[in-house]
């Protein structure tokens, strides 16, 4: 079974670019979540959608950050337009049921750079 | 709002030696599940271990085990025979049973193994 997969693994872009990632989560997760860790920081909860709805965007920053997941399968978020703040690994994670116990699968990060 | 605290950045501990990893958090619920997850480098985090808050029996997988101190707020990690592959980030993580969805992460310890 393919794991959460996440796209692009790097990207360097300069202050004021658009960048877009994109997450797969495991085929048939119905929870997808993403996360940000800033370098040296904890990592920190964005939203989570749970098939194409968003449940919770508590975590988003601000308006630049715009997360979408269309038919409820793959989702995308983009920074537009990015400053140097929002450096830092971008984490994407889904799960099959909403049980608290339950683990969530992560991808392995996108590394994005802002200079 | 729950906090989840790492505080040893950096560990490292000798191949075949046992090793404990540290971990506190802050919260006014009862009911809530303790996890720790690995992140070797570039490659995606997985979960390591599991703890339900209700469980007073410690949680053990294969040489990993936790000492879960529900009164002090504590769920350090213990690697026994600690091996190469076990070189890694590894974050301590909170959710709760009762509100929301989202992990609280540490900041997480990096921990080499010497040969």
């Amino acid at each position: 079974e393919a794991g959460v997969t996440q796209f692009p693994s790097h990207s360097v872009i300069e202050k004021g670019q658009t960048v877009t990632l994109r997450c797969d989560p495991i085929s048939g997760h119905d929870n997808l979540y993403w996360y940000r860790r800033v370098m040296g920081k904890e990592i920190k909860f964005l939203l989570h959608f749970v098939k194409e709805s968003k449940q919770d965007e508590s975590g988003m920053p601000n308006n630049r950050f715009l997360a979408e997941r269309t038919g409820g399968t793959y989702s995308t978020l983009k920074v537009q337009p990015a400053e140097l703040e929002d450096s830092g690994v971008y984490f994407c994670a889904s799960s099959h049921k909403k049980e608290w116990n339950t683990e969530a699968f992560f991808g392995q990060g996108t590394r994005l750079t802002v200079v | 709002a729950q906090t989840v605290t790492q505080s040893q950045p950096e560990m490292s501990v000798q191949e075949a030696e046992t090793v404990t990893l540290s971990c506190t958090y802050d919260t006014s619920e009862s009911d809530y599940y303790l996890f720790w997850y690995k992140q070797p480098p570039s490659r995606q985090m997985i979960l390591v271990i599991r703890q339900e808050a209700y469980k007073q029996q410690n949680a053990t997988e294969n040489r990993f085990s936790v000492n879960f101190q529900k009164a002090a707020k504590s769920f350090s990690l213990k690697i026994s025979d600690s091996q190469l592959g076990d070189a890694a980030m590894y974050f301590c993580a909170y959710r709760s049973a009762n509100t929301g969805n989202q992990f609280y992460f540490g900041t997480g310890t990096s921990l080499t193994v010497i040969p």
